[in-house]
């Protein structure tokens, strides 16, 4: 199944640091998106990458996807304590979002 | 800006109770998801509805589980008779359509089954 996997499991930086997370998948995509969780609350879409891109950008936001090693990453630059939070990739098309496991990121003041 | 509502947000039952948890999806939006997180896991995708029918759905929701878009606007998600497992987040979710794969989701609401 397309499946995403976050990693690493946990990062905490510090105010201003750039934060990188990285994501692998098992099957072919036409698709894969960031997401954003809060502690307790609903998740927030961040950014999507379709299959024939490469690079993407959003303010603060860069993802990079490599369809030859089936990974993506997000970066999110200039870091702030608000950017505490949980972090999924997603793969899917019509039907459903697959997504991993997450990564807790927490920005120190 | 348009966003999904879920009601309640807290949902307490007991076991073999039924429960409807309610979803208003963004208005001109076709396509409807339900998705459970327990405590700790991870998202798991749960049914996706697409007119007026499910158009798939995972290994969880077996014959326990049900969807109705009633009226045209909410989007319900029934558990007839619930169980200890059944204890977790409900997000609801929904997709524009067409080249637009963004899924926009609810607050989620929070069942307890004791």
């Amino acid at each position: 199944s397309q499946q995403g996997e976050e990693d690493p499991q946990a990062l905490s930086i510090q105010e201003g640091e750039n934060a990188t997370m990285n994501c692998s998948y098992k099957t072919s995509i036409n698709n894969l998106q960031w997401y954003r969780q809060n502690s307790g609350r609903g998740l927030v879409h961040l950014i999507l990458i379709r299959s024939n891109e490469r690079e993407k950008h959003s303010g603060r936001l860069r993802v990079t996807l490599d369809t030859s090693k089936k990974s993506s990453s997000l970066l999110i630059t200039a870091s702030r304590a608000a950017d505490t939070a949980s972090y999924f990739c997603a793969t899917g098309a019509n039907s459903k979002l697959t997504f991993g496991k997450g990564i807790t990121l927490s920005v120190r003041p | 800006e348009p966003e999904v509502t879920q009601t309640p947000s807290h949902q307490v039952t007991q076991m073999g109770q039924e429960v409807i948890l309610r979803c208003v999806p963004i208005s001109n939006h076709l396509y409807f998801y339900w998705y459970r997180q327990i405590l700790g896991q991870k998202v798991e995708f749960l049914v996706s509805f697409y007119n007026n029918e499910i158009s798939e759905k995972s290994e969880i929701f077996d014959d326990q589980f049900s969807v109705e878009r009633p009226d045209g606007s909410n989007f319900t998600l029934k558990i007839r008779s619930t169980k200890l497992e059944d204890s977790a987040m409900y997000f609801c979710a929904c997709r524009q359509g067409g080249a637009s794969y963004e899924q926009y989701f609810g607050p989620g609401t929070r069942l307890t089954v004791t």
